[in-house]
């Protein structure tokens, strides 16, 4: 079955410190793997992706992904925190099982509060 | 360019009531999928539609059901409401051709249900 695990609630993080968010996958076949920002009372917005290519994925606002086969791990990095990336933090992989294009099976999400 | 909207965007409804949320994808999109965001959980899939018709639906009774116009806009109508359907309702939207593509979410339909 594809899910995604996000293994920890909260990461908190000094404001110019590097941060990283985990998520490990399970899919059947190659994992197409996103991340999203959700922040207070709003819809959720795209971050990065990862298809196939390079396993470091750049994306919005300076964030990266590591893509890891072998840990079969899709960690979201920054390498310097600011307060205003405080927000919930959602890892998602594709689910090719039946009719729908681009469904996506989301983790439970993990809050990353960042401290002044 | 317009993104995905979403209406309204709060509402109460009584157990037992039935409701109706709106969905207009972005603009050039033509599939439309809903999802429901307990608190504290990630999005998990209602269903999705394409060329008016239901593609696939995910664990969720029949209580929930849905519609796309020619125009790919969508409803999500639920009967019946459960105290359990208090949630943020999400709308996505992408492109049927874009197999690799992301889903652009709107703001959510708020419900609580009392």
């Amino acid at each position: 079955a594809q899910s995604v695990a996000q293994p920890e609630d909260q990461v908190n993080v000094a404001e110019g410190n590097p941060l990283t968010v985990k998520c490990t996958y399970s899919v059947s076949g190659n994992p197409y793997l996103f991340w999203y920002v959700q922040y207070p009372n709003r819809g959720l917005q795209f971050l990065l992706k990862y298809i196939t290519g390079d396993n470091l994925v750049k994306g919005s606002y300076g964030f990266e992904a590591e893509f890891n086969k072998s840990q079969t791990s899709f960690h979201l990095k920054k390498p310097s925190a600011l307060v205003s990336d405080s927000a919930l933090y959602f890892c998602a992989v594709r689910d090719v099982r039946g009719g729908a294009t681009n469904k996506l099976i989301f983790g439970t999400g993990t809050l990353l509060a960042v401290q002044p | 360019d317009a993104g995905v909207t979403q209406s309204p965007t709060h509402l109460i409804k009584t157990r037992g009531q039935q409701v109706t949320l709106r969905c207009s994808p972005k603009s050039g999109h033509d599939t439309v999928s809903w999802y429901q965001q307990a608190l504290g959980q990630g999005p998990q899939f209602i269903f999705q539609y394409y060329e008016e018709e239901e593609r696939q639906r995910g664990n969720f009774p029949d209580r929930f059901s849905g519609h796309q116009f020619p125009n790919y806009s969508s409803e999500l109508n639920v009967n019946a409401l459960l105290l359990g359907d208090s949630a943020l309702y999400l709308c996505a939207s992408s492109l049927v051709g874009a197999a690799t593509g992301e889903l652009f979410f709107g703001e959510g339909s708020r419900l609580t249900v009392l």
